[in-house]
């Protein structure tokens, strides 16, 4: 599994753009970058993932860099509801552990 | 949401005694995960499963047993539990794909006396 670095907490204007970014310069070329997030102290919930090219849903958008080594969440229109903690996982093989980091505490302000 | 039912939600126990947290899913999914989650601290890995009496240790995984008899249970055991195993447990299901996300269950509030 490669090793994510994220800032430990981010603030942002409710209605703007949230933009989480994530470090994970020892990606291998197959391997998946995932987002999750835990708000309070409920279940994380899986937000969005990709391998190299962006993607969107109805949640946030994902952007990969062209040499895969760091990734950003984007949260297009931020909400109070968005206050969450953020984590970023990189790769993991099928039969593999999945091991969470720190993440980043993401704090919408009105 | 995925089918996933844990229980109890909330338990008080006493240090020392035995105690068995229940993961079930109604998904079919092969592999399933066990993890802390303590005030402050991020979620951390204590077994996994990844088919039908195949488990394997996480990063916490001392004081803590499992068993996967059928597809969709996964317990885990505190053989006697301390203070220290205070905490709040998450179960996670994920599908065989490869590139398949975690799914979470609502978590077991655990009390040690």
């Amino acid at each position: 599994d490669a090793k994510t670095t994220q800032p430990p907490s981010m603030d942002c204007a409710e209605g703007r753009a949230a933009n989480l970014p994530c470090n994970h310069s020892t990606i291998s070329g197959n391997e998946y970058v995932y987002w999750y997030r835990q708000i309070h102290s409920q279940g994380p919930q899986y937000i969005i993932h990709g391998l190299k090219n962006n993607e969107t849903n109805e949640m946030a958008s994902l952007i990969i860099t062209e040499d895969r080594k760091s990734s950003t969440l984007i949260l297009p229109h931020a909400t109070l509801r968005d206050t969450a903690v953020y984590y970023c996982i990189a790769g993991y093989s099928s039969a593999s552990k999945i091991i969470f980091g720190s993440g980043t505490r993401l704090s919408i302000r009105p | 949401d995925a089918g996933i039912t844990q229980s109890p939600r909330h338990k008080v126990t006493e240090t020392g005694t035995p105690v068995t947290l229940r993961c079930h899913q109604t998904e079919n999914h092969r592999y399933m995960y066990w993890y802390r989650q303590d005030p402050g601290h991020g979620l951390r890995l204590i077994h996994y499963s990844y088919g039908v009496k195949d488990t394997d240790k996480g990063e916490v995984s001392d004081g803590y047993s499992v068993s996967r008899s059928k597809t969709e249970d996964f317990l885990l055991t505190l053989e006697s539990a301390t203070s220290s195993q205070t905490s709040v447990y998450f179960c996670a299901i994920r599908d065989r794909a490869r590139d398949s996300p975690l799914h979470f269950g609502n978590g077991t509030r655990l009390t040690v006396t």
